[in-house]
C-alpha cells in the first residue's frame, strides 16, 4: 500500500525551510528518501530504520515515528540544488518491497 | 554517477513486440531491482533479486519477467507490449536485501520504452 505525502508541492525561497511528511496506515520497518530532479533517476538520501531515528544528510535531516507509521523530510536553509521532486519508500516488516509516495515537488527560488 | 548500468538509455518499438531491458549493478552490490515510472502511477516496484534469487514480487504483470544472472547482472523482459507499458523503467542496486540495514538503493540512469 503507498504511503501519503504532503504536501504535493511546495515552493520556496533559498535559505528558507520546509517539512515534507510520509505517513503509512500499516506498521514499517524502514522508510527511506529520495530526490528526483527532472530527466534523472532518484537519488539516495538516507534510510531510517524502526527505533525513532533521525538523521542528516548535509542540511537535510529526517525523523521516523514508529508510534506514528510516519516520517518527516527536513530542508533546512534551503538552496537551489534543493529542488526536486521528493519521494519516500516504505518497507513493512517481513514484506520486502519498498512502496513510494506520489513525490513532493520542491521548487527553491533565488 | 550511481554505478549502475541500464541499457538501452532509449526503445522504441510497436505494440504486441517483446523487448529485452539489462542492467548492471554496482561492483559489490547482490540485489537489483526493478521498477516502472509513470506519469500518472509514479515509482512501481516490479521483482527484486537478491544473489540470483527472486526475493520479492510487486505489481509486475504476466507478460513481464525477470531474471538475474550468476555475474549478477539483469533482464527485465517485455512481451506483448501495450500501449500502456510506455514508461521508464529503473534498475536499482544495493549490498543488501530488502529488509536488512543495508537495502539504501542506488538507481540506474533508466530505459525510456515507448510503444507505439
Amino acid at each position: 500500500q503507498q504511503p501519503v505525502q504532503s504536501p504535493q508541492a511546495v515552493i520556496l525561497r533559498e535559505g528558507e525551510d520546509a517539512v515534507i511528511n510520509c505517513s503509512s496506515s500499516k506498521a514499517l520497518y524502514s522508510v527511506h528518501w529520495y530526490r528526483q530532479k527532472h530527466g534523472e533517476a532518484p537519488v539516495f538520501l538516507m534510510i531510517l530504520l524502526k527505533g525513532g531515528e533521525q538523521k542528516g544528510h548535509e542540511k537535510i535531516s529526517a525523523s521516523f515515528n514508529e508510534k506514528k507509521q510516519q516520517s518527516s523530510l527536513y530542508l533546512t536553509a534551503s538552496q537551489l540544488s534543493y529542488s526536486g521532486t521528493y519521494f519516500c519508500g516504505t518497507e513493512k516488516a517481513n514484506d520486502y518491497k519498498l512502496s513510494f509516495g506520489a513525490g513532493t515537488t520542491v521548487t527553491v527560488r533565488a | 554517477d550511481s554505478g549502475v548500468t541500464q541499457t538501452p538509455k532509449h526503445l522504441i518499438t510497436a505494440t504486441g513486440q517483446r523487448v529485452t531491458l539489462r542492467c548492471s549493478p554496482r561492483s559489490g552490490d547482490l540485489s537489483v531491482y526493478w521498477y516502472q515510472q509513470s506519469l500518472d502511477q509514479g515509482l512501481q516496484f516490479l521483482i527484486q533479486y537478491y544473489n540470483g534469487e527472486e526475493r520479492a514480487k510487486g505489481n509486475i504483470l504476466e507478460r513481464f519477467s525477470a531474471q538475474q544472472f550468476p555475474d549478477l547482472h539483469s533482464e527485465l523482459n517485455l512481451s506483448s507490449l501495450e500501449l500502456g507499458d510506455s514508461a521508464l523503467y529503473f534498475c536499482a542496486s544495493s549490498v543488501g536485501a530488502s529488509g536488512t540495514s543495508y537495502n539504501e538503493q542506488f538507481f540506474g540512469p533508466g530505459t525510456r520504452l515507448t510503444v507505439l
